[in-house]
């Protein structure tokens, strides 16, 4: 049972314009979104996170925006550049404020820029 | 952001031997780390709740006898995998929480990857 779902294996965008990754989730007890960034055989790098009663979070070149009735997320990159080519994953938290849980992941997509 | 370290980067062993992965936060301290594993083009999925002073939490269908997890400070928690088998064979990855602006943050390790021959 997928709970957190990245249905794009990968994506490719052209350096310089906007890149959009999606994710789904089921579990509306979720309570905050992270994006990583990973590339082989490296642990993720924390990108950004989303709690649940905001809408968008932004930092840089990187947008958050999140619907909690689509349960629905999306990572935007603007613009979008070289160095940006990875794996990027979604996770989600039953996070309560009260301490951390474990992530749940979903299976990324691959992010190609091409030049 | 916080650093995490894991050592080995990379073992290979012979199957039936037992393998420890040390995960460590350095500028910070950890009450909880969280172990996960990653399958090759698979996502990352929760093995275990790392609990200092505690005994660890294992997710459904991870064997606690045969992940061991110690959480022994702080700043460390170690992850061993006994009497591993080749289908043990995977990249373990190791987090832990920092306080972040709207909640706790997880920085994850750089991994190690198992082979078991």
């Amino acid at each position: 049972d997928q709970q957190v779902k990245q249905n794009s294996p990968s994506l490719s965008v052209q350096e310089g314009r906007i890149s959009i990754l999606n994710c789904d989730y089921t579990n509306s007890m979720f309570d905050y979104f992270l994006w990583y960034k990973k590339y082989p055989a490296e642990g993720p790098t924390f990108l950004i996170s989303i709690s649940s009663i905001k809408d968008k979070n932004e930092d840089g070149r990187f947008t958050v925006f999140l619907n909690k009735s689509a349960k629905h997320l999306s990572l935007h990159i603007v613009p979008s550049q070289p160095g940006d080519s990875a794996v990027y994953f979604c996770a989600a938290s039953l996070y309560s404020g009260g301490g951390a849980d474990g992530l749940t992941f979903g299976k990324g997509t691959h992010l190609i820029i091409q030049p | 952001g916080a650093v995490v370290s894991q050592h080995p980067s990379r073992v290979i062993c012979k199957s039936g031997t037992s393998v420890k992965i040390e995960c460590r936060s350095l500028d910070f301290q950890a009450t909880t780390m969280f172990w996960y594993r990653q399958f090759p083009k698979q996502s990352l999925m929760l093995m275990a709740t790392s609990n200092e002073g505690s005994k660890a939490t294992y997710e459904q269908g991870v064997e606690k006898d045969k992940f061991l997890i110690n959480h022994a400070s702080l700043t460390l928690s170690t992850l061993t995998v006994t009497s591993a088998h080749p289908e043990d064979s995977s990249f373990y990855i190791c987090s832990a929480p920092s306080g972040g602006a709207w909640g706790d943050t997880q920085y994850f390790g750089p991994g190690t990857r198992l082979t078991v021959l």
